[in-house]
């Protein structure tokens, strides 16, 4: 089956600044790739994907990259803010028939210094 | 639009009992899949209902099972609960019908379970 790992565990930015955050995943059928943003005592909100055949999309602050040849993809923020402060998970899965689910990164918890 | 709901958000059990697990999706949604999330697994797939039909199924044991009703709501239920089922369960739902966002997939809040 698929294995997502992720990196890094924690990460903590200044504010106003950069994040970046890895995943990479074993499975070559996977397509589609999405990130998810937990928040304490909510369930994880879906922030950005992509797919397979595109290799960069971007929504405002925040960016996803694909290199589909190394099997990663990341999670790219600019400008950070407080707001931003949360644990991020990165995910894979296979689109249409026999897909088995999302399989999760373990997740990256982002602190946004002031 | 509302968002997914999960039913109840608390819950306390005890080792042996059993504990069923509602989960209503976004309006229109036909596909509801189950997780489960513990600080050491992390987020882990148990199963997705679509149709009212199981059409995949995550590495869980037996005692996991769902199902689906007409209106896409879905429950969940873990039966001879073990002190490693507490967790925070989680549902989410996607269209499944078509389209390049059919396979989003919009989380609720989950149910914390905690068994003792």
């Amino acid at each position: 089956g698929e294995n997502v790992e992720q990196h890094p565990s924690t990460l903590s930015v200044q504010e106003g600044d950069s994040a970046v955050i890895k995943c990479t995943y074993s499975d070559s059928a996977s397509n589609y790739f999405p990130w998810y943003k937990q928040e304490l005592g909510k369930g994880p909100q879906l922030i950005i994907d992509i797919r397979s055949n595109v290799g960069e999309k971007k929504d405002q602050r925040i960016a996803v990259t694909l290199n589909k040849t190394a099997k990663h993809f990341s999670l790219h923020i600019t400008e950070t803010q407080p707001e931003d402060s949360a644990v991020y998970f990165c995910a894979a899965s296979r689109e249409g028939g026999g897909a088995d689910g999302l399989t999760f990164g373990k997740g990256t918890h982002q602190i946004i210094q002031p | 639009k509302a968002g997914v709901t999960q039913t109840p958000r608390y819950l306390i059990k005890t080792r042996g009992q059993q504990v069923t697990l509602s989960c209503s999706p976004i309006s229109g949604h036909r596909s509801v899949s189950w997780y489960q999330q513990t600080p050491g697994q992390g987020l882990q797939f148990l199963f997705e209902y679509f149709s009212e039909t199981q059409r995949n199924k995550g590495n869980f044991p037996g005692r996991f099972s769902g199902r689906q009703f007409s209106n896409s709501r879905s429950e969940m239920n873990v039966s001879t609960l073990e002190l490693g089922d507490s967790a925070l369960y989680l549902c989410a739902s996607s269209t499944r019908t078509g389209g390049p966002r059919a396979y989003e997939q919009y989380f609720g809040p989950g149910t914390r379970l905690t068994v003792t």
